[in-house]
This record gives C-alpha cells, structure tokens and sequence, in this order.
C-alpha cells in the first residue's frame, strides 16, 4: 500500500519553463489537494478536488492548474515558471474531504531560477 | 476570514520536561480541528481530529484538547524522538479547505 506518491522530489526550472508535478493515491480516495510550504506561512491550499472531473482554486491558485481524470491522479501544473513558485510542494488525500484526516506525500522541492 | 495561529514560534524542552502547544483559531461553524506531525524533509503526519469543545484525544505522550477558541496539544516528559514542527488545521462548515497554522516548531534534549 504506497498512500500518496509524488514525483519528482527534486526540481530546478528556469524562469518560464513549464512542469508537471504528479500525485497518485492507491487509498481510493474522493479528495485530492495541492499545498506548497513555504518558511514562516505554513501550508496554503493551491488547489483542490473532491472527485474526478470535479476541481476548485484554494488559497494561491495563480499560476497553476489542475485536472482529475480519474480518481487516482491529480498533477499540478505549473504554466509559466517564475522564482516566486520556488516552494516545497505537497500532495494530499482524504477518504471524503470531510472532517478526514489527510495522508500526504513526501513533497516535491522546487527552485525557479 | 478563517485563520489558524500556532504559538510558540519554537520551543525547546528538556528530556522529560512537559509542557503545551497552542493554537488559537476563528472559523465559520467548526467542522473538525486537525494536529499533524512533520519531520524534516518529509510530509505532515496525521495525530487527531478533534470536533467540539471539551473534547481530548491522547496518543502515547500526546494529549490534544479542544475548546471554543483554541486547542492545546500537551507533551508529557518528552523524549528526543518527539522533536519535530505540530502542526495544527481547520475545517469550516460547508468547506472542503483546510486552513493550517505555521507550526510550532519542538526540540527535545536528551
């Protein structure tokens, strides 16, 4: 049982540059979400979703995008790297979304340079 | 405008030494108040779910209370395996966002 899965761990894009930061869960999970953490401001909701065809901005959304094909996969893309996005990335999942806890990934650290 | 603090910023105890973590949240109509554990380098780990006021949940030397206002997680006679950042989040009524606090972050000296 693997939980949650991202890829890559590491990172480095130049400034304008467009990547895909992947997340898979084997729990069977509705709901999916992207954080990035950055020093002194905690986690903060990018985006979010609480079933496949079904997506919503968080708190930081500018600049990414997402989709949920199907349950299991739900990649974050970034447009148009800039080093404001430099951040650690981290993947949840919940069972409902609701009062859940969550199982997260083991992030993916990214530098725009 | 939902909004989690976590105080202290840092704390660093004494092999043994308890003492408490605060965080202090406004919400819409609380849904559930959530503590995570994070080890460096690595994603936030699940420790309790905590609903209504008066409720208390106990995890080894954990102890996570909740009131109207704030909860506290209490660490009884740490040991050095308990240092990590605790993290604390909530969940508003009728939101699917989770709202989480910067983290305190604890270091315990053997």
């Amino acid at each position: 049982n693997a939980g949650v899965t991202q890829t890559p761990k590491f990172q480095v894009l130049k400034t304008g540059q467009s990547m895909t930061l992947q997340c898979a869960q084997d729990m069977n999970h509705e709901y999916m979400s992207w954080y990035r953490q950055d020093p002194g401001m905690g986690l903060r909701l990018i985006h979010y979703s609480v079933g496949a065809g079904i997506t919503d901005q968080g708190e930081v959304p500018n600049g990414y995008n997402v989709s949920r094909s199907t349950t299991e996969d739900f990649p974050l893309r970034l447009l148009s790297a800039a080093p404001s996005q430099t951040s650690v990335y981290f993947c949840a999942s919940t069972l409902t979304g609701e009062e859940t806890e969550a199982f997260f990934g083991q992030g993916t650290r990214l530098t725009v340079v | 405008e939902d909004q989690v603090t976590q105080s202290p910023e840092a704390l660093r105890l004494q092999e043994g030494e308890s003492s408490s973590l605060n965080c202090s949240y406004t919400v819409s109509g609380l849904r559930g108040l959530f503590w995570y554990r994070q080890d460096p380098g690595k994603g936030p780990e699940f420790l309790f779910t905590l609903y209504s006021a008066g409720e208390e949940k106990e995890k080894e030397r954990l102890k996570a209370t909740l009131t109207k206002k704030e909860s506290f997680l209490h660490i009884t006679a740490p040991k050095p395996e308990d240092s990590a950042t605790y993290l604390c989040a909530v969940q508003g009524a009728g939101t699917y966002k989770y709202i989480f606090g910067t983290g305190t972050r604890l270091k315990v000296l053997a």
